[in-house]
């Protein structure tokens, strides 16, 4: 099992560029998440997946948007990237079941100029 | 805004000695669990301990929960090189399937 993938790894924009992150899982699981990462802090909710076909606000959704493509398949998408949004990026996974730990990716580093 | 404080926010010492690390939370949790970062990686689990639970242990892990004080610590003892990295806690509240961070401690190991 690969666990949970990301692409890009490195990025690089220029302020009102738009791009897609993506991420996959392949554990079968329901719930997935989009966290961001600023310098000196911990991770801060973007929007999440309950599971196919949903999709829900976190902390800090204002100039994001998401798909849940699949059951596989969580995509991020900036619009008209901003500088604010230089950052790093995670994507999580979680199983069914009330006690579980989430499954994070490696993260993609994102720069907006 | 994050639930979680941690406590210091960084933490160095030798190799061999213990470290311990301090959360507090603002609400009432399902459960709390800590990760551990190694500088530019994901987050990796380390434990998880429900609400109705004290103490946990895991190898040289041990995290201890108080709900009356909303707060919780993780001792590494024996520390060695390779616990170099940043530790956070995140709670899990009643009903939800999010995580909420801290901001993490900062953990170097000296040789």
């Amino acid at each position: 099992n690969a666990g949970v993938t990301q692409t890009p790894k490195f990025q690089v924009l220029k302020t009102g560029q738009s791009m897609t992150l993506q991420c996959a899982q392949d554990m079968n699981h329901n719930s997935m998440y989009w966290y961001r990462q600023d310098p000196g802090m911990g991770l801060r909710l973007i929007y999440y997946s309950a599971s196919e076909g949903t999709t829900d606000k976190g902390e800090v959704p204002n100039g994001y948007n998401v798909s849940r493509l699949n059951k596989r398949e969580f995509s991020l998408r900036l619009e008209s990237a901003a500088p604010s949004q230089t950052s790093v990026y995670f994507c999580a996974s979680l199983p069914p079941g009330s006690y579980n730990e989430q499954f994070f990716g490696p993260g993609t580093r994102l720069t907006v100029l | 805004s994050q639930q979680g404080e941690e406590d210091p926010q960084a933490l160095s010492i030798q190799e061999g000695e213990n470290a311990t690390m301090n959360c507090s939370y603002k609400t009432s949790i399902n459960n709390l669990q800590w990760y551990r970062q190694n500088s530019g990686r994901g987050l990796v689990h380390l434990i998880l301990i429900r609400s109705n639970e004290r103490e946990k242990h895991s190898g040289r892990l041990r995290v201890t929960l108080d709900t009356s004080k909303k707060s919780s610590s993780l001792l590494i003892t024996a520390s060695r090189a390779a616990d170099t990295a940043s530790y956070f806690c995140a709670t899990v509240t009643s009903g939800a399937q999010k995580l909420v961070f801290g901001q993490g401690t900062r953990l170097t190991i000296n040789p």
